[in-house]
């Protein structure tokens, strides 16, 4: 089992709906947690931590479920713009690495 | 601007031919991270350093050096590359302080290396 599993997608919806992502992590140890949006052929940009008491950004919603292991992302009223790869980043504390476990992303596509 | 910058952002070399791919960040961060990304393997940790002098291999330091003399900066070396290091090469920055890692990393724009 990998250590992130994320939905790979492609999720293609269109403009205004609303698209929840998930992902599941193994390590019950995790300390910290995050999603990450990358753009075709560019770098990741953080998008938001997620907390355990959960988070919102705007139209953007992160959860956290400790005892079942996953974290999810809600976007509501999608737009143009979000069409991306979502990436979820889990943080082990290794020592004194801070080791950042990435899944490989889930692609969005939001469409006219 | 707060940033970190690569170069090159594109390299196409041979079996063999040593290279080094420079990474600067101007945000005074103490850890700096070498990533590569992979089609169905996403981002793996090649080498990262906690501060000047202080590095330790992640996840694939096979066929790679770094160097970390100065805080701003984090070569990273391919002594004599082959044709598995094609990649997409990624730099990362943070601040390192807590425990709990919830430091935002920063990351320069990417290296795409094809070795021939």
């Amino acid at each position: 089992r990998k250590e992130v599993e994320q939905d790979p997608g492609p999720f293609n919806v269109p403009e205004g709906a609303t698209v929840a992502f998930n992902c599941t992590y193994s390590n019950s140890a995790s300390q910290s947690f995050f999603w990450y949006r990358q753009d075709c052929r560019k770098e990741p940009k953080l998008l938001m931590s997620v907390y355990s008491s959960g988070n919102e950004d705007g139209r953007f919603t992160a959860q956290l479920n400790r005892a079942s292991q996953y974290i999810s992302l809600l976007i509501r009223d999608s737009k143009l713009s979000d069409s991306a790869t979502y990436l979820c980043v889990v943080n082990q504390n290794a020592g004194n690495n801070r080791k950042l476990i990435w899944g490989l992303g889930t692609s969005l596509a939001v469409n006219p | 601007e707060a940033q970190v910058t690569q170069n090159p952002r594109y390299l196409i070399t041979v079996t063999g031919k040593k290279l080094t791919v420079t990474c600067s960040q101007n945000m005074n961060h103490e850890y700096m991270s070498w990533y590569r990304q992979d089609p169905g393997l996403g981002l793996r940790q090649i080498y990262y350093s906690m501060n000047v002098e202080v590095t330790d291999k992640g996840d694939v330091p096979e066929g790679y050096k770094v160097s970390r003399k100065e805080k701003r900066n984090f070569p990273l070396i391919l002594e004599s590359p082959s044709p598995n290091q094609t990649s997409l090469y990624f730099c990362a920055s943070s601040f390192q302080g807590g425990l709990a890692g919830n430091n935002e990393q920063f990351f320069g724009p990417g290296t795409r290396l094809t070795v021939l």
